[in-house]
């Protein structure tokens, strides 16, 4: 099993580009989630998704959409990069309500 | 307002000490908390607590959960320099869970 895969691994936007972060999992998991981390603030949940088709808003969802057309993708768009999207983006997956998540290696983006 | 407090926020031990760290926290409709240890790159999964008073283990770790005084503890006894890493504090919030809110961590530095 590979886990958790996330692509790019790095990217440099300029500002007002769009990209896709994206997110694939082979472990059948329901669960899925994004989150953006930056220095002393700790993980951020963006967007999550209880299952294919199902997704909904985390504490910083503004500026970015997701859609669960599969179980094992889970893409994250930027509509219109801004330096302030400037982090580091983990997608995880989790089996169920009662397991950790098991998060992908991250995607460092830098907005200039 | 949701909120995931840890402390402290940096810690630093010489190999053989034994460390309390905290995690506080005050959420909607709480459901569970875990605990991530992170390294380099990804947060790997550590504990989930659900229910107070219950202490999970594993190896030199330890944890418990205090739903009376919203708090847990992770314990790490007989440190080394391997253990040096963030550690996480995460709660699962909300009516239909998949909502979490991540502390800032603490940084722990254990030195030979």
């Amino acid at each position: 099993n590979a886990g958790v895969t996330q692509t790019p691994k790095f990217q440099v936007l300029k500002t007002g580009q769009s990209m896709t972060l994206q997110c694939a999992q082979d472990m059948n998991h329901e669960y899925m989630s994004w989150y953006r981390q930056d220095p002393g603030m700790g993980l951020r949940l963006i967007h999550y998704s209880v299952g294919a088709g199902i997704t909904d808003q985390g504490e910083v969802p503004n500026g970015y959409n997701v859609s669960r057309s599969t179980t094992e993708d889970f893409p994250l768009r930027l509509l219109s990069a801004a330096p302030s999207q400037t982090s580091v983006y983990f997608c995880a997956s989790r089996q169920g309500a009662r397991y950790g998540y098991t998060f992908g290696s991250g995607t460092r983006l830098t907005v200039v | 307002e949701d909120k995931v407090v840890q402390s402290p926020l940096s810690l630093v031990v010489h190999e053989g000490d034994t460390v309390t760290l905290n995690c506080s926290y005050e959420v909607t409709n709480f459901r569970s908390l875990l605990w991530y240890k992170q390294e380099k790159k990804a947060p790997t999964f550590l504990f989930m607590l659900t229910s107070s008073g219950i202490e999970k283990k594993s190896g030199r770790l330890s944890s418990i959960l205090d739903k009376k005084e919203l708090f847990s503890i992770l314990n790490i006894t007989a440190t080394q320099t391997g253990d040096s890493a963030i550690y996480l504090c995460a709660v699962e919030k909300g009516n239909y869970g998949q909502n979490f809110v991540f502390g800032p961590g603490t940084r722990l530095s254990v030195l030979p």
